[in-house]
């Protein structure tokens, strides 16, 4: 399977722990996106990466996540001190871009279900 | 910033009838895109419309960008019980997209 990969797909935690998720974007694309979906919602931005580089954040993002993609391959999405409100699915996307193309299509992974206990 | 709305929220549909789904934007989008997203899957992209009052069809899905490129209308044909699952609509702006609340389609046999 040649799609966007995240690990785990499921994860239970206590309030106030740590998480980290993973996401293998498709091999080549550029450009890699978070996104978070609550129920009844659709998916929300939370940042997006070109190649290594975080090009944009929103406001969602609270100082207590934290989103890295090293090598401008795979990416990590952490959160610190998880609160019940952090309980979403996290979706991963990847998309390939050209030159000063504003968007792109996105293909989406599986996302990781958040459960805060 | 970017919000877009779609309506209905909740589409209860007689197999084989036909329905239309409604995406507005509060901005002039560069393009809008559709997607499906089955109860328990992830997001499945369909179609990107990037031209004023463009149209474009899969099979018996009719996609329309309007003229000045702020809504979107997804119709659907003889509605199939494959057809179940929530459809979204998501705004292209400056390089990320902001989606609607989408709309969940259920099927009646």
């Amino acid at each position: 399977d040649t799609g966007v990969s995240q690990d785990p797909r499921h994860k239970i935690t206590k309030r106030g722990q740590n998480v980290t998720f993973r996401c293998d974007p498709i091999s080549e694309h550029n450009r890699l996106y978070w996104y978070r979906q609550t129920l009844g919602q659709g998916p929300e931005f939370l940042t997006y990466f070109q190649n290594e580089a975080q090009l944009e954040k929103s406001r969602l993002l609270s100082d207590r996540f934290s989103a890295e993609r090293p090598k401008g391959s795979f990416s990590t999405l952490e959160i610190q001190r998880t609160e019940q409100g952090d309980s979403a699915m996290y979706l991963c996307a990847s998309s390939l871009a050209w030159g000063g193309t504003n968007t792109d299509t996105q293909y989406f992974g599986p996302g990781t279900r958040l459960t805060v206990l | 910033g970017q919000q877009v709305m779609q309506i209905p929220q909740y589409q209860h549909v007689q197999e084989g009838e036909d329905f239309t789904t409604y995406c507005n934007s509060s901005t002039t989008l560069s393009n809008i895109q559709w997607y499906k997203q089955r109860p328990g899957g992830h997001p499945v992209f369909l179609i990107q419309l990037v031209k004023s009052g463009e149209v474009k069809k899969q099979k018996r899905l009719t996609f329309q960008f309007g003229e000045a490129k702020k809504n979107s209308s997804l119709h659907i044909t003889a509605t199939q019980t494959t057809d179940v699952g929530t459809y979204f609509c998501a705004g292209a702006g400056d390089y990320k997209l902001s989606f609607g609340a989408g709309t969940t389609v259920t099927v009646r046999a």
